[in-house]
């Protein structure tokens, strides 16, 4: 069984301050990872993703991968109310090609206090 | 960028009928559509992979003749929920990957349905 596992939470960060999200996989030969957010009662849109060892920015938003330790992490910095949401971590545990699947952590619910 | 549609968002329907979700990629061709499925609280559960021009590959404990999916051209996978029960009250969610971008991994996302079975 892949797993995709999320810190729980909630968190809670007060506005202006960094959140910093975790999530760990079972799959070494994983290929892909992605960060969704979602918010109560909709579809996850994507944030970021990440294909290789490092720190990829965009914006606020820093994703960080380690294959090695098999752990990808999402940075937001400068936090908003509006960032409060529930960010998913999503893996690719698909061999390539046509052979996709896209495995979701729980998710981490992220409140942003004013 | 890429737009999935779904339809309807919201439905509620009685016990033991059929409900038909519609999921369209609107500017952009999907050989392969997800559904996904969400219980409060709960994670995306994958359903089912739906192909175009043939059958569906089903996750396991997922019952391909309760959950019927039909992938019949590039833009359009419909999933329909046969003879309903309560239990089967859920946000069911597609997803699409792009044909021509399908080496970035990125899926897209409908809207989702909320179905309530009473």
């Amino acid at each position: 069984q892949k797993e995709v596992e999320q810190n729980s939470g909630p968190l809670s960060v007060p506005e202006g301050a960094i959140a910093s999200l975790n999530c760990t996989y079972s799959d070494r030969g994983s290929q892909s990872f992605f960060w969704y957010r979602q918010y109560s009662g909709k579809s996850p849109e994507l944030i970021m993703f990440i294909y290789s060892n490092g720190d990829k920015e965009d914006g606020r938003f820093t994703a960080q991968l380690n294959k090695a330790s098999q752990y990808v992490s999402l940075l937001i910095r400068d936090s908003q109310p509006s960032d409060s949401a529930t960010y998913l971590c999503a893996v690719n545990s698909g061999s390539g090609g046509s052979n996709y699947k896209l495995t979701f952590g729980k998710g981490t619910l992220l409140t942003v206090n004013p | 960028g890429a737009v999935v549609s779904q339809h309807p968002s919201r439905v509620i329907c009685k016990s033991g009928t059929s409900v038909k979700i519609e999921c369209r990629s609107l500017d952009f061709q999907a050989t392969t559509m997800f559904w996904y499925r969400q219980f409060p609280k709960q994670s995306l559960m994958l359903m089912a992979t739906s192909n175009e021009g043939s059958k569906a590959t089903y996750e396991q404990g997922v019952e391909k003749d309760k959950f019927l999916i039909n992938h019949a051209s590039l833009t359009l996978s419909t999933l329909t929920v046969t003879s309903a029960h309560p239990e089967d009250s859920s946000f069911y969610i597609c997803s699409a990957r792009d044909s021509d971008r399908e080496n970035t991994g990125e899926l897209f996302f409908g809207e989702g349905s909320r179905l309530t079975v009473l």
